[in-house]
This record gives structure tokens, C-alpha cells and sequence, in this order.
């Protein structure tokens, strides 16, 4: 089975600076996918960033990119240039290419962004 | 964009109750999901749906049934609802017609059982 772990259970970051939300996972799979999702106080989960494991360039979505080390098991988030909407719950989800495709969760990172 | 609806957002039930939480989509995915939030923690993963007629138990399925009922909708019952069981519930989707993409979620059913 998979697990995934956030280590920061909650960070803080001012308007217009950079933080890096870290998450490790343990598998044994070579062929899975990352994905970063968002949870506002709303409770939606919004999808951040998605990285396919084959690929060693890192992903980036605007503002928010990763540091993907596949041999390190180890995919973070930078979220550049922070803004008070980034205000959230972050978890880092990981999902084995398979039949049912399921998510595996870590246990989340709240992040609060200070004007 | 409707994506996926689930039905209803809040419900408090005594111990012993049964329910059934709804989900639909309307973009035509094969895989459904249920998973439960609790409180600081991810989401666990109750029950799936690969595709329409089949469904498998997650990491977390005691207490717990499901119904695929149609390729749009998948739906939760609690036969006899437990405290523990109070939660938030997310159902989701997923196309599979392409690797790389989501499971894209609904807004969640907040469950209380007292």
C-alpha cells in the first residue's frame, strides 16, 4: 500500500513571499501519477498541480510549481509571490496507474497567508 | 458547469438511523469515489466504482454500502449510523479515458450522528 506524508501540519508565509510545502511518499510502484489539491475554508478541493512520474521535467501552473525527486520519493509545492486567496488547506494526493485509480491522501498542510 | 453534485450538504442523525448520501456527475466519467474527511485529517477513501457496474472497498468500507445505479450516479448508505461515522463525505469523478487526468470532487455532505 501506498502512504503519503506531510511533515508541516501548518505553515505561515506573508503576502508576496515564496513557501515551499514539502511531501514525501512510499511506494513501489515506477508508473503513478502526484497531484496537489487545495481546500479553502469553502471545503471544496480544488486541483493545484499534477505531475506524471515518467517525467522528469518539473510542473508548473502559474504561480505555483514543484520540485519533483522521484528517487527521493519527494514532490513539493513553491507557491511564488503568496496572496491572502492562497489561504487553504493543501494536501499532497498520490494515485497508481490502475484499474480503479484511486487517491492516497497525506494528512494535509494548513497554510495561512498574513497581509 | 454542474461537474459533481452531491445531495445533501447537511445532515445530523441519531444513532441507529439509516441514510443514503447522494452523487451525480454530468461529465460522463467512468470511476466513482466516496471518501470520508475527518476533522484535521485527508481524505480516506470508503468505496469506488471503476466503472459502471462494479464496485470495489477502499481503505475505510465498515459500516458502509454503495450503489453505482448508473453511469451518472454512485450513492452511500449508512444502514445503521454510528457516531464514528460522523464526517464529511466527498464524492468524485474521474474520466478514464486519459492517464494523467484528476478525480474532480464534489462539495461535500457534512454528517452528523448523535
Amino acid at each position: 500500500a501506498q502512504t503519503v506524508t506531510q511533515s508541516q501540519p501548518e505553515m505561515s508565509v506573508q503576502e508576496a513571499e515564496t513557501v515551499t510545502l514539502s511531501c514525501t511518499y512510499d511506494t513501489s510502484e515506477s508508473n503513478y501519477y502526484l497531484f496537489w489539491y487545495k481546500q479553502p475554508p469553502s471545503r471544496q478541493m480544488i486541483l493545484v498541480i499534477r505531475q506524471e512520474a515518467y517525467k522528469q521535467q518539473n510542473a508548473t501552473e502559474n504561480r505555483f510549481s514543484v520540485n519533483f525527486q522521484k528517487a527521493a520519493k519527494s514532490f513539493s509545492l513553491k507557491i511564488s509571490d503568496s496572496q491572502l486567496g492562497d489561504t487553504a488547506m493543501y494536501f499532497c494526493a498520490f494515485m497508481k496507474h490502475n484499474a480503479g485509480n484511486m487517491l492516497t491522501f497525506g494528512g494535509g498542510t494548513r497554510l495561512m497567508v498574513k497581509p | 458547469n454542474a461537474g459533481v453534485t452531491q445531495t445533501p450538504k447537511f445532515q445530523v442523525l441519531k444513532t441507529g438511523q439509516s441514510m443514503t448520501l447522494q452523487c451525480a456527475q454530468d461529465m460522463n466519467h467512468n470511476s466513482m469515489y466516496w471518501y470520508r474527511q475527518d476533522p484535521g485529517m485527508g481524505l480516506r477513501l470508503i468505496y469506488y466504482s471503476a466503472s459502471e457496474g462494479t464496485t470495489d472497498k477502499g481503505e475505510v468500507p465498515n459500516g458502509y454500502n454503495v450503489s453505482r445505479l448508473n453511469k451518472r450516479e454512485f450513492s452511500l448508505r449508512l444502514e445503521s449510523a454510528a457516531p464514528s461515522q460522523t464526517s464529511v463525505y466527498f464524492c468524485a469523478s474521474r474520466t478514464t479515458g486519459v492517464s494523467n487526468q484528476p478525480q474532480h470532487f464534489g462539495d461535500g455532505t457534512r454528517l452528523s450522528i448523535l
